[in-house]
């Protein structure tokens, strides 16, 4: 049975602080994993993803993904509020489409 | 920019009714799926729907779903004779198959939540 796990948090971080957020997978055939953001009540949000081992940097999303270690992370640069959410790591199978998600880290960036 | 719509965005039903959800995805996309969140919980993968046939499911997704593509932008899913456990954040998702890397970005509609009374 494919897994990915999170930390559900909640991480609390100061506004303009690096938040770091980790995400374990069991399934070594997973090509390429998901960022995704949910705000309480809405919709997954993609914010990223990444395939290649090493580092994918967007803005002040930084994805880092480690297949022999079977862990993919997002750090968030110079935090706001408005980050404040539940941070979703997600990954296809090794076949086919469908998205098994992680359960979430809730991210809370104090003013 | 191109989006994900789906209606209705909140539906409440009597337990045993049957009810369909709606969803329009983005209009070049090719795959379709749907996903189900019950308060609290993860993300859970129903039904994924390629080419006018499903082309993978979930323990969850049995007798008691169906989905379709009745014309060229609609995909429904129905649920027959609901229980109070069904009652869900339902997300309906697309893709843009791409064959490199596995890149199959999805992106997820606002959602409908269904209560089951």
């Amino acid at each position: 049975q494919k897994e990915v796990e999170q930390n559900s948090g909640p991480l609390s971080v100061p506004e303009g602080a690096i938040a770091s957020l980790n995400c374990t997978y069991s399934d070594r055939g997973s090509q390429s994993f998901f960022w995704y953001r949910q705000y309480s009540g809405k919709s997954p949000e993609l914010i990223m993803f990444i395939y290649s081992n090493g580092d994918k940097e967007d803005g002040r999303f930084t994805a880092q993904l480690n297949k022999a270690s079977q862990y993919v992370s997002l750090l968030i640069r110079d935090s706001q509020p408005s980050d404040s959410a539940t941070y979703l790591c997600a990954a296809p199978g090794s076949i086919g489409n469908m998205l098994t998600f992680g359960g979430g880290t809730r991210l809370m960036v104090k003013p | 920019e191109p989006e994900v719509t789906q209606t209705p965005s909140h539906q409440v039903t009597q337990m045993g009714q049957e009810v369909i959800l709606r969803c329009v995805p983005i209009s070049n996309h090719l795959y379709f799926y749907w996903y189900r969140q019950i308060l609290g919980q993860k993300v859970e993968f129903l039904v994924s729907f390629y080419n006018n046939e499903i082309s993978e499911k979930s323990e969850i997704f049995d007798d008691q779903f169906s989905v379709e593509r009745p014309d060229g932008s609609n995909f429904t899913l129905k649920i027959r004779s609901t229980k109070l456990e069904d009652s869900a954040m339902y997300f309906c998702a697309s893709s843009e198959r791409k064959t490199s890397g596995g890149q199959d970005t999805q992106y997820f509609g606002p959602g409908t939540r269904l209560t089951v009374l």
